[in-house]
């Protein structure tokens, strides 16, 4: 069992879009803004996508975004492409376990 | 450009041992952290460790302190896992990857390490 929970699951069609829920607790994702978002395609490394909440990095496109309410955090996709079907994961900085990662959620785009 | 790379994978029997290395090139290592990311066959991400841009503070996930060890050698670049007493829950491609306030921005290519009897 993951520390942080994340949908198994999210689907949208092509234009439309999608928010994936990430939620901790009060040592976590309540406490520090140092939550991360990352990308993993089938068979590839894992790519940072949001980090600090709700930053992208360089070459991340806008249509990702994050956010942050008490000890729940977001990942919203706007403008679904086929491209962003792929598994998403949150991680957070725990106030005793270093770091927390959720248990992924696979995006379907119909 | 940044470049992690990474080695020392392979197969090893319950209660074995091996040592995953990773080096960097494309940034100043001996000013960032770095740690290592372990995927299950078929499951999630899971955080396995890092270590101090100095290498003066480790952490370590619960089910692998006291059996794994992370450390650095700056003049080479290198990040290295030893691996004691494995398990066959260890099985996994373990990343190596440049950490920053708690983020990872760089991944290495993955190592897979199969714990098998």
């Amino acid at each position: 069992q993951s520390a942080l929970t994340q949908p198994a699951s999210v689907s949208g069609s092509p234009g439309q879009s999608i928010t994936i829920s990430c939620t901790g607790t009060s040592s976590d994702i309540g406490y520090y803004d140092y939550v991360s978002w990352y990308q993993q395609h089938p068979g590839k490394t894992p790519k940072l996508i949001i980090y600090d909440v709700a930053n992208r990095p360089s070459g991340v496109s806008s249509r990702f975004s994050g956010s942050k309410s008490g000890n729940s955090a977001s990942l919203t996709i706007s403008g679904l492409q086929a491209d962003d079907e792929a598994d998403y994961y949150c991680t957070s900085c725990h106030s005793t376990l270093y770091m927390v990662v959720g248990g992924g959620t696979r995006l379907t785009v119909l | 450009e940044v470049q992690i790379l990474q080695s020392g994978g392979g197969s090893v029997q319950p209660g074995g041992s091996l040592r995953l290395s990773c080096t960097a090139s494309g940034f100043t290592f001996s000013s960032q952290a770095m740690g290592w990311v372990r995927q299950a066959p078929g499951k999630g991400l899971e955080w396995v460790s890092t270590i101090s841009f100095s290498g003066s503070d480790t952490f370590y996930t619960g089910s692998v302190k006291g059996r794994f060890t992370i450390s650095r050698d700056n003049s080479k670049n290198t990040v290295y896992l030893q691996m004691n007493s494995l398990r066959v829950e260890d099985t996994a491609i373990y990343y190596c990857a440049k950490e920053i306030w708690y983020r990872f921005d760089y991944w290495g290519q993955g190592s897979l390490v199969t714990v098998s009897s």
